[in-house]
């Protein structure tokens, strides 16, 4: 039972450089988010997802992108990475009812720009 | 708008103390509360949770009640482990509401170390 898996773990870039963080999930949930945290901040929710084909921007999108071609993936993409994008990055997949959201979560993936 | 405000840490206690770590949420509607542990090095994983006021969500020891009147969700333990230290996030959540549903809104964090 993977649940949801980020890749890769660590990764470390140069000012300019590009990348995509991988975050893929078995769990058949509709909905995928990504956030970013960073000391005293908590976690702030980036680019989100609420089905193949449909994304939507979070609490700080600028400088990311994503897409959702299928329900189990969701990458995360930086396309100039700036130090300010240094931070710890999470993926989610969550199911909602009537009553009540879940959401799982990756083990994370530690980002530095320098 | 919507925000979750957490006691800011660290907070240090001895083995067996009494933990309180407190939580307050801002909402327009009526979401749904959770706790999230954070251990070294690892993801965040759900402690606890629950839906609708009154409701006190528990596990491993731990347990907070929906109060709707004080907006707050407190987390507590009895007596605490060295194997508790982590860090403690507060959060809410909307159901059914709109296309954000699932959205998770945290607060900053607490840091929790047990000394033995």
């Amino acid at each position: 039972n993977a649940g949801v898996t980020q890749t890769p773990k660590f990764q470390v870039l140069k000012t300019g450089q590009s990348m995509t963080l991988q975050c893929a999930q078995d769990m058949n949930h509709e909905y995928m988010s990504w956030y970013r945290q960073d000391p005293g901040m908590g976690l702030r929710l980036i680019h989100y997802s609420v089905g193949a084909g449909i994304t939507d921007q979070g609490e700080v999108p600028n400088g990311y992108n994503v897409s959702r071609s299928t329900t189990e993936d969701f990458p995360l993409r930086l396309l100039s990475a700036a130090p300010s994008q240094t931070s710890v990055y999470f993926c989610a997949s969550s199911y909602s009812t009537e009553e009540f959201t879940e959401a799982f979560f990756g083990q994370g993936t530690r980002l530095t720009v320098v | 708008g919507d925000s979750v405000t957490q006691m800011e840490g660290p907070v240090t206690l001895s083995e067996e103390a009494f933990l309180t770590i407190n939580c307050t949420y801002t909402a327009t509607g009526y979401p749904s509360l959770f706790w999230y542990v954070q251990y070294p090095g690892e993801g965040l994983q759900l402690l606890l949770k629950a839906t609708k006021a009154d409701d006190k969500g528990s596990n491993k020891g731990f347990e907070a009640t929906y109060r709707k009147e004080t907006t707050s969700f407190h987390l507590e333990k009895g007596s605490v482990q060295v194997s508790d230290s982590a860090v403690y996030f507060c959060a809410l959540a909307f159901m059914n509401y709109g296309g954000s549903q699932g959205n998770l809104i945290f607060g900053k964090g607490t840091k929790l170390s047990v000394k033995p």
